[in-house]
């Protein structure tokens, strides 16, 4: 069964750390470019993030840009996505999704985790 | 950056219904869009991708058509189990998601 299952949300202060992570399991990870994905409470959806197959080729959203740090393990089948500086308004779920193309934005997200809750308060 | 704007934001309609839910994409022109499905407390899931392929598993009355700046969502019949919001997203670098139809059953 294919499967992604994501870990290390929680609240932290303005300002603080925190690192997600994201267990795949059920296909080839490295064949695969993967993102996350927010949602803040009652709101839409966000694309956050994303690494190519190989890990060579990340990308990022301006909102998170110079803050947040995307990486994957091919080796482990994990994405990781290292959050700095956080504030207020990074208050979401975060989904980890997988992409249907090696490489990032050619294709859609078809599988998604439950996601995570990373709350942002002092 | 290209935004996408989705309408309506709010739709009710009966079973059997209908319905169509337009993406219209500013400034300029996307090569092809992805529509999403996320049931409530669920994560999303992928109803139709790229070259308007409908995922395995979803029923045929989903179809999308359009091209260029403006897209379209529609459900030919609608279901209980439609009850939803809806998401389209561009198919780029900078994969921005509309901003959600949710749809109701009367």
């Amino acid at each position: 069964e294919v499967q992604l299952v994501e870990s290390g949300g929680g609240l932290v202060q303005p300002g603080g750390s925190l690192r997600l992570s994201c267990a795949a399991s059920g296909f080839t990870f490295r064949s695969y470019a993967m993102s996350w994905v927010r949602q803040a409470p009652g709101k839409g959806l966000e694309w956050v993030s994303a690494v190519s197959g190989t890990g060579g080729s990340k990308y990022y959203s301006d909102s998170v840009k110079g803050r947040f740090t995307i990486s994957r393990d091919n080796s482990k089948s994990t994405l990781s996505l290292q959050m700095n500086s956080l504030r207020a308004e990074d208050t979401a779920v975060y989904f980890c999704v997988k992409d249907q193309s090696l490489w990032f934005g050619i294709d859609a997200f078809d599988i998604w985790g439950q996601g995570t809750m990373v709350a942002v308060s002092s | 950056d290209i935004q996408l704007t989705q309408s309506p934001s709010f739709l009710s309609a009966s079973v059997g219904d209908r319905v169509t839910i337009t993406c219209r994409a500013s400034p300029g022109t996307v090569g092809s869009l992805a529509w999403y499905q996320q049931k409530p407390g669920k994560a999303p899931k992928l109803l139709i991708s790229s070259a308007s392929t409908l995922q395995s598993g979803v029923p045929s009355r989903f179809s999308v058509s359009g091209s260029g700046t403006e897209f379209s969502l529609t459900i030919s019949s609608l279901q209980p189990e439609d009850v939803a919001s809806y998401y389209c997203q561009q198919l780029n670098t900078n994969p921005h998601f509309g901003g959600g139809t949710k749809v109701e059953v009367k």
